[in-house]
């Protein structure tokens, strides 16, 4: 059990729906992100919150639009997605955001997009 | 550019030892992760080194050169339950973590 929860855990869309992808953690964590993880592919950061606050965002398509509000939750909205956005989004959380803190994964939402 | 790498698929016996290897180029160097990651569940932590040299967790160990660019994770007495994807990650001069892609790891009997 790792203390980050997330929800669904498979989700099958259509390019013209509107779904959210939902994470919690309850390790007292004031740091959360965002992965995208895509077969053979490197960890790709989308978004950090830090004490609630929007600290990176590495030039995520519009697409997809965080929500964070406070310290245990965290949201990413999702709307006219494309097939190549399928694939596993993972939520982690650290105790501050530093990054030579030990991250926190969730076990992810696998994401079909049709 | 930043690069991590790392082998894509090994394969390993049961009972055995496997070294997966590690090598980066960043800008900068904080500190490496070596996360485990079995399929469809959350990577989950190993080991993080700093400074030159092994450190070792029960069957499991870690080594860093800094001054080479390499990591490599060692596995003793490999176990059926070892079979998952381990990543290896670099906290660069910016405190940005820089991801490899992973190494799955196949244990066979």
């Amino acid at each position: 059990e790792t203390g980050v929860t997330q929800t669904p855990r498979h989700l099958v869309m259509g390019m013209t729906n509107k779904k959210s992808l939902k994470c919690e953690q309850h390790l007292g964590h004031n740091a959360m992100y965002w992965y995208k993880q895509s077969a053979k592919k490197p960890l790709e950061l989308m978004f950090v919150y830090n004490f609630k606050e929007q600290t990176e965002n590495n030039s995520v398509p519009s697409r997809f639009s965080p929500e964070c509000p406070n310290s245990s939750h965290l949201f990413l909205h999702l709307h006219t997605l494309q097939p190549e956005d399928s694939a596993l989004y993972l939520c982690a959380s650290s105790p501050n955001g530093g990054g030579q803190e030990t991250q926190y994964f969730g076990p992810g939402t696998r994401l079909l997009v049709l | 550019g930043q690069n991590i790498d790392q082998p894509t698929e090994m394969t390993a016996t049961e009972g055995a030892i496997v070294q997966i290897n590690c090598t980066y180029q960043t800008s900068g160097f904080n500190g490496l992760f070596w996360y485990q990651q079995h399929a469809g569940e959350a990577p989950t932590f190993l080991s993080y080194n700093v400074l030159d040299g092994l450190e070792e967790k029960g069957r499991f160990s870690s080594f860093l050169s800094r001054s080479k660019g390499y990591s490599y994770l060692l596995l003793k007495e490999l176990q059926m339950k070892d079979s998952a994807s381990y990543l290896c990650a670099v906290v660069d001069s910016n405190y940005q973590l820089i991801w490899g892609a992973g190494t799955k790891l196949i244990i066979k009997p």
